[in-house]
């Protein structure tokens, strides 16, 4: 059982570069959702997805274009980058909650280690 | 709003002792809460989770936590700290939005290094 996988691990982009950063589960959960860390900051969501063929904003979206066209994948794509999207960004997705249990258990990939020079 | 705070950046132990690394929160409704670790070059993983069940929750490799409402705080401890502890540790609340789902906001994070 694989649970979430990114590629590429390392990346490095000239600004204005476009490229997109892949996210992959096996564990058929409706919700996946883009974070990034940056030290000092913890986590910040950047885009989530619901379910195939929903997707919505986190606190920072702009710069980053997302789709779901599968349960299993949920790319993250930098339209333009630039210096300030130098970040480790990570890949989660979501157990459903047990009735009476609350948020479920978020899993993460290992993390895409991103430079914009 | 919600929010987390994570008290300490930096917690240095020896090994053998106790370690404790703090965290208040503040939620409108009744909140989940969550301690995740992240080891170098990691993801973060699951610790423990509270989810209003016992206040007092355990989770892996000898961690736990005590959940006091009164003092809005969710608190990590383990009572003898192993070189394998050292890792980033982050706090997180989840609660309930009125139009449905869930908002999580994580803490900035306590780095705990253990010292022989």
């Amino acid at each position: 059982n694989a649970g979430v996988t990114q590629t590429p691990k390392f990346q490095v982009l000239k600004t204005g570069q476009s490229m997109t950063l892949q996210c992959a589960q096996d564990m058929n959960h409706e919700y996946m959702s883009w974070y990034r860390q940056d030290p000092g900051m913890g986590l910040r969501l950047i885009h989530y997805s619901v379910g195939a063929g929903i997707t919505d904003q986190g606190e920072v979206p702009n710069g980053y274009n997302v789709s779901r066209s599968t349960t299993e994948d949920f790319p993250l794509r930098l339209l333009s980058a630039a210096p300030s999207q130098t970040s480790v960004y990570f890949c989660a997705s979501r157990s459903p909650g047990l009735a009476g249990g609350g948020t479920g258990e978020l899993f993460f990939g290992e993390g895409s280690r991103l430079t914009v020079l | 709003a919600q929010s987390v705070t994570q008290l300490d950046s930096h917690v240095s132990v020896s090994e053998g002792t106790p370690v404790l690394l703090r965290c208040n929160y503040s939620s409108s409704y009744s909140p989940s809460l969550f301690w995740y670790v992240q080891h170098p070059n990691k993801g973060l993983q699951l610790l423990l989770k509270y989810t209003s069940a016992a206040t007092l929750v355990k989770g892996i490799n000898g961690f736990e936590a005590e959940f006091k409402k009164s003092e809005t705080s969710f608190h990590l401890t383990k009572p003898s700290a192993h070189m394998s502890d050292a890792a980033e540790y982050f706090c997180v609340v989840s609660d309930q939005l009125t139009g449905g789902g869930n908002k999580l906001t994580f803490g900035t994070g306590t780095q705990l290094k253990v010292e022989l």
